[in-house]
């Protein structure tokens, strides 16, 4: 079965302090896995995705297929990035559906 | 570019009636589009996929004749909820995707709909 999970609704953190969101992912076979964010009355985009391998906004994020993650990571929070999260999958190739983790709230507290 | 837009915005109906909401990629084809629902506080939960010219391919448990779906054009999918019921209001967002290099799927803005 596929499936996302985001272990954390809620996740607060001050300015300049590390911030990691947590994902773990099941699927049978291999999947392409992504991160997107919703900003406060907008709508969903694509913050990055594993196979493109970039840092976007500072945010990172390495798929480690051994223990099934995709943490998404920045060293230094910024107040701007308080948002909400969602870790996705899909398979490869083509018009593949997503399969969107339960979402993280990110604030990031002066 | 990229840019998927959603009408209407949010919509208030009747209970019985029937709703149409449309998903356009106002810059690019796409043959593909998703319909995902999302109730407050929760994810997205993918409903079907819309293939141009083509039957919508229907997720488990999503009733293909309450949630019609044509996509009729390389920039248009529409979405009828027949019949509605207030346990059908909810925000409704469609995604297009983008043929090219990446896999990537872009979002529309959702539509509010609210079943009295």
């Amino acid at each position: 079965a596929q499936r996302v999970t985001q272990p954390e609704k809620l996740l607060s953190v001050f300015k300049g302090a590390p911030v990691e969101l947590k994902c773990n992912y099941s699927y049978s076979g291999s999947p392409e896995l992504f991160w997107y964010v919703q900003y406060s009355r907008q709508r969903l985009q694509l913050l990055l995705r594993h196979i493109s391998r970039e840092s976007i906004k500072g945010f990172t994020a390495d798929l480690n297929k051994g223990e099934t993650s995709f943490h998404l990571k920045k060293p230094f929070a910024q107040e701007e990035d308080s948002a909400m999260y969602y870790c996705a999958l899909s398979g490869i190739g083509g018009a593949q559906k997503l399969v969107f983790g339960q979402g993280t709230r990110l604030t990031i507290n002066p | 570019g990229a840019v998927v837009s959603q009408h209407p915005s949010w919509v208030i109906c009747k209970s019985g009636t029937s709703v149409k909401i449309e998903c356009r990629s106002l810059d690019f084809q796409a043959t593909t589009m998703f319909w995902y629902r999302q109730f407050p506080k929760q994810s997205l939960m993918l409903m079907a996929t819309s293939n141009e010219g083509s039957k919508a391919t229907y997720e488990q448990g999503v009733e293909k004749d309450k949630f019609l779906i044509n996509h009729a054009s390389l920039t248009l999918s529409t979405l009828t909820v027949t019949s509605a019921h207030p346990e059908d209001s909810s925000f409704y967002i469609c995604s297009a995707h983008l043929v090219g290099d990446y896999n990537e799927q872009f979002f529309g803005p959702g539509t509010r709909l609210t079943v009295l």
